[in-house]
């Protein structure tokens, strides 16, 4: 079975600062997905980044960015100019890619405050 | 486009009282997903329908929880009888075909936050 942890219960940043949150997993698998979901006080789940395992550039989109260590099974995302907006729960995720069903495997979620 | 629609947002009951929660996914999509979310974790997979069509729901407790999708568009998720440990926040989610073998965005609704007294 797969497991997804994130060892940083809480965060804080300042805003206009970059902050890196830490997500490890374990897997068997070789081919998978990695996400970084945000959830906002309104309960949402967006989507922020996604990552394929067989692709070794790590992804990046506007502000946000991953490192991706395969062999490390770890998957951190990088927030730059922190913006008050991004307050919110950040949940990394794993995804088998198989051909039926799309299950996630969430992490427990980090509290990021950005502070003004 | 209209997104993922859930109702109610939040819902009170006593214990061992019946609750149900309505999920409306985005127009065209044929997977529904229902996930439980507990205080400071993340979601977990309740059931998953494929239009009609539950094609998993190993993790759903059969004993007090049902699901349906009749017409392969809305569901509902019921519990009955109610229990303090319910307590929780339930997302629904949508998504084109699941079973197409190439991923597709899962889109997540605002969630019901249930409270059991």
């Amino acid at each position: 079975a797969q497991t997804v942890t994130q060892s940083q219960p809480e965060m804080s940043v300042q805003e206009a600062e970059t902050v890196t949150l830490s997500c490890t997993y374990d897997t068997s698998e070789s081919n998978y997905y990695l996400f970084w979901y945000k959830q906002p006080p309104s309960r949402q789940m967006i989507l922020v980044i996604r990552q394929e395992a067989y692709k070794q550039q790590n992804a990046t989109e506007n502000r946000f960015s991953v490192n991706f260590q395969k062999a490390a099974k770890s998957f951190s995302l990088k927030i730059s100019d922190s913006q008050l907006g991004d307050t919110a729960m950040y949940f990394c995720a794993f995804m088998k890619h198989e051909d039926y069903g799309q299950n996630f495997v969430f992490g427990p979620g980090t509290r990021l405050s950005v502070l003004p | 486009e209209a997104g993922v629609v859930q109702s109610p947002r939040y819902k009170i009951i006593e214990k061992k009282q019946p609750v149900a929660f309505w999920c409306n996914p985005i127009s065209g999509h044929n997977t529904l997903y229902w996930y439980l979310q507990n205080l400071g974790q993340g979601p977990e997979l309740l059931i998953r329908y494929e239009n009609e069509e539950a094609v998993d729901d190993s993790q759903l407790p059969k004993d007090r929880f049902s699901a349906e999708r009749l017409k392969g568009v809305d569901s509902t998720l019921k519990i009955q009888p109610a229990e303090l440990g319910d307590s929780a926040v339930y997302l629904c989610a949508s998504s084109l075909d699941s079973a197409s073998g190439t991923y597709n965005e899962q889109f997540f609704g605002p969630g019901t936050r249930l409270t059991v007294l």
